[in-house]
């Protein structure tokens, strides 16, 4: 099956800093998406990018399919921005998560 | 409002107790699933369905039934819960027929055997 990696595991950011979050996959994907859990434990949809860049105010993602990777930016984070991001990936019938990367935005 | 809907939200029941969770979705989706959430072991497939009355296993779908019978729901069965069904629970739809659509997720449901 499919491997998702993503890095680092774990970030502590001070308010106001930027971050980038990675997400590997090791075989050709149809669908990736990005999802923020918030502390209450819901999915939050963030990003659907099989490929390409797309930006939604503080946030934006880019997708290199053909090298098997996305990244997800965050700029000036806010203390609301702690939780965990997954990606997840579409693979023949099934979607696959990440492992997720646990951010701590600090005030 | 577009959205996927889970009932309960949160349950804790005793070990053999058959259990139904419900979902609902109002956007015409094709494909749903249902995952489960655990620690350390992240968010795994238990079932899908590619349209009504077509289902199928995921990564984990041991003790565990679903039904598709009308197009907007999928139930997932507990016949006969045991405490390592503890988890949170999600259903997901998506417009296209499999994966490669956008996927939506509902609000999750708490679930905790005793």
């Amino acid at each position: 099956g499919i491997q998702v990696e993503q890095s680092p595991p774990d970030l502590i950011l001070q308010e106001g800093a930027n971050s980038t979050l990675r997400c590997n996959f090791s075989d050709s994907v149809n669908n990736l998406q990005w999802f923020h859990q918030n502390p209450w434990g819901q999915l939050i949809n963030l990003f659907y990018i099989p490929s390409g860049t797309k930006q939604n105010g503080r946030l934006s993602a880019t997708t290199v399919a053909t090298e098997r990777y996305s990244l997800l930016y965050i700029s000036s984070s806010q203390t609301t921005d702690s939780g965990v991001y997954f990606c997840a990936v579409g693979y023949g019938q099934n979607f696959v998560f990440g492992p997720g990367t646990r951010l701590s935005v600090l005030p | 409002e577009a959205q996927v809907t889970q009932n309960p939200r949160y349950l804790i029941t005793v070990t053999g107790k058959k259990l139904t969770v419900t979902c609902s979705q109002n956007m015409n989706h094709e494909y749903m699933s249902w995952y489960r959430q655990d620690p350390g072991l992240g968010l795994r497939q238990i079932y899908y369905s590619m349209n009504v009355e077509v289902t199928d296993k995921g990564d984990v779908p041991e003790g565990y039934k679903v039904s598709r019978k009308e197009k907007r729901n999928f139930p997932l069965i507990l016949e006969s819960p045991s405490p390592n069904q503890t988890s949170l629970y999600f259903c997901a739809s998506s417009l296209l027929p499999g994966t490669s659509g956008e996927q939506y997720f509902g609000p999750g449901t708490r679930l905790t055997v005793t």
